[in-house]
């Protein structure tokens, strides 16, 4: 889907290292979403952010980190991450309209490696 | 919270065979979306479908809300259909702001 964009496409980084993922979205959209996917697992919501307001952490460790500085960016920071944490991580958009009722467009993925 | 199950978890055919996927949920629903994840882990919008019926080419989609399933068609299946096929939905009972994904079905088309 070409209306958002993740970077880098792969990452590859030490237990030590701080990295960082970014989303940006093209189609307007007031809500952005960060998901996990492991190996072999279904798609996780990580967290939620309405009008650049955090409004979901679902249970995600510290060291994993959202900023959204405005609506059509999205970013990931990761510190001291655990090699269970290799995973596809995949941003997306939507329009809410506070019914809830509107398609999620998802970017890509970051295809994530903890050495 | 919302529970997504899919059925088959695996199902293999042969290029040119008609099948069906299924999708179970748990709650009422403001949005359920079927996608498509290729190889290389994009995952490709096929049906935003809450609720009636939708078709697109070889493919169609059926909500039906009230019995809190849906269904993806796939006609003349072709090679290029292969991958994991997910069914994701919202609660609209205030549950999760994201979707609730199924564990997918992984479908195998050979030649």
């Amino acid at each position: 889907e070409t209306g958002v964009t993740q970077t880098p496409r792969h990452l590859v980084m030490g237990m030590t290292n701080k990295k960082s993922l970014k989303c940006e979205q093209h189609l307007g959209h007031n809500a952005m979403y960060w998901y996990k996917q492991s190996a072999k697992k279904p798609l996780e919501l990580m967290f939620v952010y309405n009008f650049k307001e955090q409004t979901e952490n679902n249970s995600v460790p510290s060291r994993f980190s959202p900023e959204c500085p405005n609506s059509s960016h999205l970013f990931l920071h990761l510190h001291t991450l655990q090699p269970e944490d290799s995973a596809l991580y995949l941003c997306a958009s939507s329009q809410e309209t506070g019914e809830g009722n509107q398609p999620q467009h998802f970017g890509d993925g970051t295809r994530l490696s903890i050495l | 919270g919302i529970q997504v199950e899919q059925s088959p978890p695996d199902l293999i055919l042969q290029e040119g065979a008609n099948s069906t996927l299924r999708c179970n949920f748990s709650d009422s629903v403001n949005n359920l979306q079927w996608f498509h994840q290729n190889p290389w882990g994009q995952l490709i919008n096929l049906f935003y479908i809450p609720s009636g019926t939708k078709q697109n080419g070889r493919l169609s989609a059926t909500t039906v809300a009230t019995e809190r399933y849906s269904l993806l068609y796939i006609s003349s299946s072709q090679t290029t259909d292969s991958g994991v096929y997910f069914c994701a939905a919202r609660d609209a009972g205030g549950g999760a702001d994201g979707l609730t994904f199924g564990k997918g079905t992984h479908l195998i088309i050979q030649p």
